[in-house]
Formats: structure tokens, C-alpha cells, sequence
């Protein structure tokens, strides 16, 4: 009965790298979402996913951003050439359906920026 | 878009004594509310949700609360708390045409011994 899983758990990065945050959902959900906590701020919203579909991605910066969620394996963000200011937990979350279902989160991953 | 409130960014009250987490959201279409716990370093925890029906929902730990639709609020409450409630709750609302969660920017309980 694993719930949502994330990793890794910690990862830290220099100024340019790329970031790599994976996640598995929930087994049986296929409704994935990617939210980001800045330090003493709450959860904001990010990207939400299906299997191979991008559904709504209004949270996420135009640029250095993407993510995916593949037929096959985790979901993925993936921030490039990153900055201080990327420095943050980044959770994901999974459903069993659309609409006002419970979203199950995972431990989330703390990036840091150096 | 949905905007949360929670008022008080800190909340200390004693061991065993009631304690009020208060939010407050705003916009008057059909939402969905949701409580969450987070405990240091570790992910969001459900405690408890209201989708329909009675104003009063309970949730896990002894924790209750009740939705208020005139006011837009949805209080969580407890009768009588422990050490080991002292987290983070967060406030989260999901419109039922939406894909996400709104959260609040969290209120952070400490229990004195």
C-alpha cells in the first residue's frame, strides 16, 4: 500500500544545472500534480498531469520549467539552468479521478540552490 | 481564482487546552475544503474534507470543522490538544470546475507542554 513516492528526498544544485524531481503516483491513480512551497509560504500550484498529458500547466513558469508524465515510469519535473530563487520543496500529488477527490501527497523534494 | 486565508500565522496554546485554526476563502462558487497536517520535512497529511452534506465534518486525531458559507469560512477546531499536534495545517480549496488546490500559506500550532 505504498503511498506517493518522491525522489530523491534532497538534492542539491549550482547555479546552471538542471534538476531532475521525479514522482510515482498512488498505485491506480493516474492524476498527478506538481505544486512548489517557498519557505514560509504555502503550497502553490505548479502543473497537473495524466498519463502522456499535459492538462493544465497556468502555475508553472514560461521558461527553465517542464514536466511529464510518461505512458510508462514517474512523473518528471524538470527545471533547467537553475537559480536561488528555484530553492524550495517541491510536492507532488496524486488522485484517483478528476474533481474534488482527495490529492495524496508525497514526502516531497527539497532542492537547494548553491 | 480562489485566494485563502489563514489569519494567524502562528498559534501557541496548551497542552490538553481547545484550540481554532481559522480560514477563510473567496470566492461564493461551489467549492470543495480540505484540511492538511505537516509535520517537519515530511509531506501533507489529510485530516479532513468537506465535498457536501453537513456542515460538520470530523476528521482524523479528534480534529473537527465546520463550513460556513455565508461567512466562506471553514475553522478547524480541537477540544483539547496534544504535544504531538504541534505542525503545520494548511487550508486548501478546490472549485469543483478546477483542476487545482488553493492552500493557505499555512498556521503553525505549537502545543506547550
Amino acid at each position: 500500500n505504498a503511498g506517493v513516492m518522491q525522489n530523491p528526498r534532497h538534492l542539491v544544485r549550482r547555479r546552471g544545472q538542471e534538476a531532475r524531481l521525479r514522482c510515482s503516483p498512488m498505485k491506480g491513480h493516474s492524476h498527478v500534480y506538481w505544486y512548489r512551497q517557498l519557505p514560509e509560504e504555502g503550497l502553490k500550484f505548479m502543473v497537473y498531469l495524466q498519463k502522456e498529458n499535459i492538462i493544465d500547466e497556468s502555475g508553472m513558469p514560461k521558461e527553465r520549467f517542464s514536466a511529464e508524465f510518461p505512458k510508462e515510469g514517474p512523473s518528471i519535473l524538470r527545471i533547467q539552468q537553475v537559480v536561488r530563487g528555484d530553492s524550495a520543496a517541491y510536492f507532488c500529488a496524486s488522485s484517483l479521478d478528476r474533481g474534488p477527490y482527495e490529492q495524496y501527497f508525497g514526502p516531497g523534494t527539497r532542492l537547494t540552490v548553491t | 481564482a480562489q485566494s485563502v486565508t489563514q489569519l494567524d500565522s502562528q498559534v501557541p496554546v496548551f497542552e490538553e487546552a481547545p484550540v481554532e485554526l481559522r480560514c477563510n476563502y473567496s470566492s461564493s462558487v461551489s467549492v470543495y475544503l480540505f484540511w492538511y497536517v505537516q509535520y517537519p520535512n515530511q509531506g501533507l497529511q489529510l485530516l479532513l474534507k468537506y465535498l457536501s452534506g453537513s456542515t460538520l465534518v470530523k476528521g482524523i486525531n479528534g480534529f473537527e470543522a465546520e463550513f460556513n458559507k455565508s461567512q466562506t469560512s471553514f475553522h478547524l477546531r480541537k477540544p483539547s490538544v496534544h504535544i504531538s499536534d504541534t505542525a503545520e495545517y494548511f487550508c486548501a480549496v478546490s472549485e469543483n470546475t478546477g483542476n487545482q488546490f488553493y492552500f493557505g500559506t499555512g498556521t503553525s500550532l505549537t502545543v506547550i507542554p
